[in-house]
């Protein structure tokens, strides 16, 4: 059973910093292609980006409003999937999930996602 | 990029009624090499996770009600609810994973009447 854990959730102040994790368990972590989804209070989905197996190339790509402030990364050895989310905003308030972008060509993909965890960026 | 865009916005629909989504993209999310649509529905409810109905346009995700049907090709697609359950009430979302940046539709608010 595919089981996705976020953590590192909390308040912030607007400039701060805060490091997202994911704890993957139940499938073959290395070979997925991972996304991070948020939603902000009373908004829709919205995607904030993706990165690709090392054996894919690893390509991470982000959403506009993301890029250069938000880093993702992996580590393959622990199972986890990271969102370093740097010079915060109000606008970044939301709660970010973690899913399972793409496993390979059979599984359906975003099938699987976290329980989400919230973040608050506020003075 | 790919902008979904999805209607009617909201949906009040009696029980046992059919509900009826549309979701547009802006450009193809066919890949042909594939021959598939690269175009998911969730439903989204408060307080919990995104969960996959339907995935490659048409193909209902595991244990998803067959009252739940997907259709459409290319950039116009449809969610229909054959008939319409208390538990069906939420929000639900097209999304294509075609390229990146993967989209969003705006999400279509379904309520029972």
């Amino acid at each position: 059973e595919v089981q996705l854990v976020e953590s590192g959730g909390g308040l912030v102040k607007p400039a701060g910093s805060l490091r997202l994790s994911c704890a993957a368990s139940g499938f073959t972590f290395s070979n997925a292609w991972m996304s991070w989804v948020r939603q902000a209070p009373g908004k829709g989905l919205e995607w904030v980006g993706r990165i690709r197996s090392k054996t894919d190339g690893g390509t991470i790509d982000y959403a506009a409003p993301v890029k250069g402030r938000f880093t993702i990364s992996r580590d393959d050895s622990k199972n986890t999937f990271y969102l370093q989310m740097n010079s915060l905003r109000t606008e970044d308030t939301a709660v970010y999930y973690c899913t399972l972008d793409r496993l390979n060509d059979v599984d359906p993909q975003f099938r699987d996602w976290g329980q989400g965890t919230l973040v608050t960026v506020s003075s | 990029d790919i902008v979904m865009t999805q209607s009617p916005d909201s949906l009040v629909v009696s029980l046992g009624e059919r509900a009826t989504i549309n979701c547009k993209s802006s450009q193809s999310v066919l890949r042909g090499t594939a021959n598939r649509d690269y175009l998911g529905w969730y439903q989204k409810k408060p307080g919990q996770p995104p969960k996959l109905l339907i995935y490659w346009a048409s193909t209902r995700a595991s244990g998803v009600p067959d009252r739940f049907s997907g259709s459409g090709s290319g950039t116009d697609f449809t969610l229909t609810i054959s008939s319409l359950q208390a538990e069906d009430v939420g929000v639900y979302y097209c999304q294509h994973y075609h390229s990146v940046p993967r989209a969003f539709g705006q999400g279509t608010k379904v309520e029972i009447k």
